[in-house]
């Protein structure tokens, strides 16, 4: 089983709807966890950050944790072609802790 | 300011040849990290500093992979002798170990061994 787990997608949304992508993380002892998104041949630059179990909204992005299912999510309202992209989970065991884990991401189209 | 710097931004080489890739972190950041991304595997770290000192390089692949950090402003990670299956892209990315979670990654050095 993979640290952090994503489907690949392609997901295929539609200007203006609601993106959801999805990550499962096996190590129960992890603390932070992250959102990258990363366009074709760019660098991952972070998207959101959360510690709490919940949501943690930011302008369009809303990050949803749910620790006792080892699961975080990450919601795009009123998806935008320039959201496409690859969309990276990372997950952190602990503020002492520097290293992220990644997932292998999940592919985001956004039809005009 | 300036991001995190790598060189070269692409690197065409031989099989069994030495390949040298380098990087300057933001000015202040202390944390200093570098992966390999594939299509298959994703993004891996290979190993990561703190201060300058090299703290988890459980993920180097193999004894051919060494990675030195000799000041705060630079970083190496050489290959040798390279193969064709270490064929990605390779990120340093910069972090102020104190503060902030964001790690900055620098606009990576795509590696192709032929």
């Amino acid at each position: 089983q993979k640290e952090v787990e994503q489907n690949s997608g392609p997901l295929s949304v539609p200007e203006g709807a609601i993106a959801s992508l999805n990550c499962t993380y096996s190590d129960r002892g992890s603390q932070s966890f992250f959102w990258y998104r990363q366009y074709s041949g760019k660098s991952p630059e972070l998207i959101m950050f959360i510690y709490s179990n919940g949501d943690k909204e930011d302008g369009r992005f809303t990050a949803q944790l749910n620790k006792a299912s080892q699961y975080v999510s990450l919601l795009i309202r009123d998806s935008q072609p320039s959201d496409s992209a690859t969309y990276l989970c990372a997950v952190k065991k602990g503020t002492g802790f520097q290293k992220l884990v990644f997932g292998t991401g999940t592919r985001l189209l956004v039809s005009p | 300011d300036a991001g995190v710097i790598q060189s070269p931004r692409h690197e065409v080489t031989e099989m069994g040849q030495e390949v040298t890739l380098r990087c300057k972190p933001i000015s202040g950041h202390n944390s200093l990290f570098w992966y390999r991304q594939t299509m298959m595997r994703g993004l891996e770290l290979l190993i990561y500093f703190n201060n300058n000192v090299p703290i988890d390089d459980s993920g180097m692949p193999e004894d051919r992979f060494s990675a030195k950090m000799p000041n705060a402003s630079f970083s190496t990670l050489k290959i040798q002798p390279s193969e064709p299956r270490d064929s990605a892209v390779y990120f340093c990315a910069s972090k102020n170990r104190v503060w902030g979670n964001e790690q900055f990654f620098g606009p990576g050095t795509r590696l192709t061994v032929l």
